[in-house]
C-alpha cells in the first residue's frame, strides 16, 4: 500500500528565504508523484508532478521538486518566497496503472516579513 | 487545461434532510471521478471513485447508503449526503481523472462546505 509523510505540519520562513517542504513516500511499484496548494476554502491546484522522466521537475510560482528514488523522496523547494505562497500544501502518490491518490497530512507553509 | 466546475461552493442544511453537490468536467470527459473529505486543517481522505456508467467504489469505512455517488454522464458526478447530521459537515471536494501527455493526471474542484444544523 502507498502512503505519504509530510516532515512538518507547519513551516515558517521569511519572505525572500529558501522554501524546503520534505516529503517521503512508499510505494510497491514507482510511482507517480504529486504537489498540491491550496488556498482557504478552495480546491487544490496543481504545482508539479512527476510521473516518468527527468528527476528535477520544474513547476508553477518558481517551484522545483526533485525525485529521489534511493531516498524515497519528493522535496519541493523555492528558491526565494513570496508573501503569496502563503497556503498549505499536500504531496500525494498514485500508483503507475492504479488511479488512486494518497495524500500526505499537509505543511501549511507561514510567510514572515 | 482541464476545468472541474463543482457547486454549490458552500450549503447549510437542516439535520435530517439531503444535500447534492454536482461536478463538472467543463471541457473534457471525466471516465472517472474521485471524492474527497476534508476535515478542519486535515488532509484529504478519499471516499469513493465512481466510473461512468457503473457503481462507485467506497474506500473502507465510508457509508454508501450516506453518501450517495451518481456519475451517469462523462461530464457529471454527484456526490449526496443523505440524512445529513452535523457529524457530516465537512469540505467536500471532487477530482476527475484526466490521462493524456505527462502521465495520468487529476484536476479538482473549487469544493463545497457543508455546514449541517
Amino acid at each position: 500500500a502507498q502512503s505519504v509523510t509530510q516532515l512538518g505540519s507547519h513551516v515558517s520562513v521569511s519572505e525572500g528565504a529558501l522554501v524546503l517542504l520534505r516529503c517521503n513516500y512508499s510505494s510497491s511499484v514507482p510511482p507517480y508523484l504529486f504537489w498540491y496548494v491550496q488556498y482557504p476554502n478552495q480546491g487544490l491546484q496543481l504545482l508539479l508532478k512527476y510521473t516518468t522522466g527527468a528527476t528535477l521537475v520544474k513547476g508553477i510560482n518558481g517551484f522545483e521538486a526533485e525525485f529521489k528514488k534511493s531516498e524515497t523522496s519528493f522535496h519541493l523547494t523555492k528558491p526565494s518566497a513570496h508573501m503569496s505562497d502563503a497556503a498549505e500544501y499536500f504531496c500525494a502518490v498514485s500508483e503507475r496503472g492504479a488511479q488512486k491518490l494518497v495524500f500526505g497530512q499537509g505543511t501549511r507553509l507561514t510567510i514572515n516579513p | 487545461g482541464a476545468v472541474v466546475s463543482q457547486h454549490p461552493s458552500r450549503v447549510i442544511c437542516k439535520s435530517g434532510t439531503s444535500v447534492k453537490i454536482e461536478c463538472r468536467s467543463l471541457d473534457f470527459q471525466a471516465t472517472t471521478m474521485f471524492w474527497y473529505r476534508q476535515f478542519p486543517k486535515k488532509s484529504l481522505m478519499l471516499m469513493a471513485t465512481s466510473n461512468e456508467g457503473s457503481k462507485a467504489t467506497y474506500e473502507q469505512g465510508v457509508e454508501k447508503d450516506k453518501f450517495l455517488i451518481n456519475h451517469a454522464s462523462l461530464t457529471l458526478s454527484t456526490l449526496t449526503v443523505t440524512s445529513a447530521h452535523p457529524e457530516d459537515s465537512s469540505f467536500y471536494i471532487c477530482s476527475a481523472g484526466t490521462g493524456g501527455e505527462g502521465g495520468y493526471g487529476y484536476t479538482f474542484g473549487s469544493g463545497t462546505r457543508l455546514t449541517v444544523v
